[in-house]
């Protein structure tokens, strides 16, 4: 299966800074079918960005993804409080359809 | 916008199957709109991919429960199940039913104790 590495585990910013995450997965992974989540404290995942650089619907513009092959990117360019949360990737060219485990967002 | 809501028994005996239904508002789970999508979440943990299935009931799993596991799909009713045996205390998580990962349930946590 493929293995979905995120760093850092832990990112802790200030409000208008930039936060940038990383997922790394283990072979290859067509743009098309790489996928973000945001976990919010005692909520569900929700979609934020799919292949690879798409925003979900009503997504706001600050957050962006991009990437390919082995090495994809989440920007919040402009972190607010509303953004402290888990997020993942997940890749869904290859069955089973892998997470990485997640990189937590903290505000300092 | 499609809703989703899962239900079933909160807690399991240990070597018992643990079984959950999600009930579709919003989208028929007849038609080829989405993945039908079972995720589980263990407690301060990540999340799991368990499995999903398509509108043609062709149903795909992870490798790790496909032993244990079934997903089924009830048209009439526009729910989709899943079926988990032989659980053990692993196996309890936060059980989430989605559609493609595009709209999620808000989830339910299954206890394996006795």
């Amino acid at each position: 299966e493929i293995v979905l590495t995120q760093s850092p585990g832990t990112l802790s910013l200030s409000p208008g800074e930039r936060a940038t995450l990383s997922c790394r997965p283990s072979e290859s992974v067509n743009s098309g079918f790489l996928a973000w989540y945001q976990q919010k404290p005692g909520q569900a995942p929700s979609l934020l960005i799919s292949a690879a650089s798409i925003r979900a619907t009503g997504v706001p513009d600050r957050f962006s993804g991009s990437g390919s092959g082995t090495d994809f990117t989440l920007t919040i360019s402009r972190l607010e409080a509303e953004d402290v949360a888990v997020y993942y990737c997940q890749q869904y060219l290859t069955s089973p359809y892998t997470f990485g485990q997640g990189t937590k967002v903290e505000i300092k | 916008q499609v809703h989703l809501q899962e239900s079933g028994p909160r807690q399991v005996k240990p070597s018992e199957t643990l079984s959950l239904t999600c009930t579709v508002s919003g989208a028929s789970v007849s038609s080829s709109y989405c993945y039908w999508t079972w995720v589980r979440q263990t407690p301060g943990k990540g999340l799991e991919w368990i499995g999903d299935i398509q509108h043609t009931r062709n149903a795909d799993y992870s490798p790790s429960l496909k032993s244990r596991l079934t997903i089924s799909l009830d048209a009439p009713k526009n729910e989709f199940s899943l079926n988990l045996n032989s659980v053990t205390a692993a196996d309890s998580a936060v059980y989430y039913c989605t559609c493609s990962g595009n709209f999620w349930g808000q989830g339910v946590l299954v206890t394996v104790s006795s």
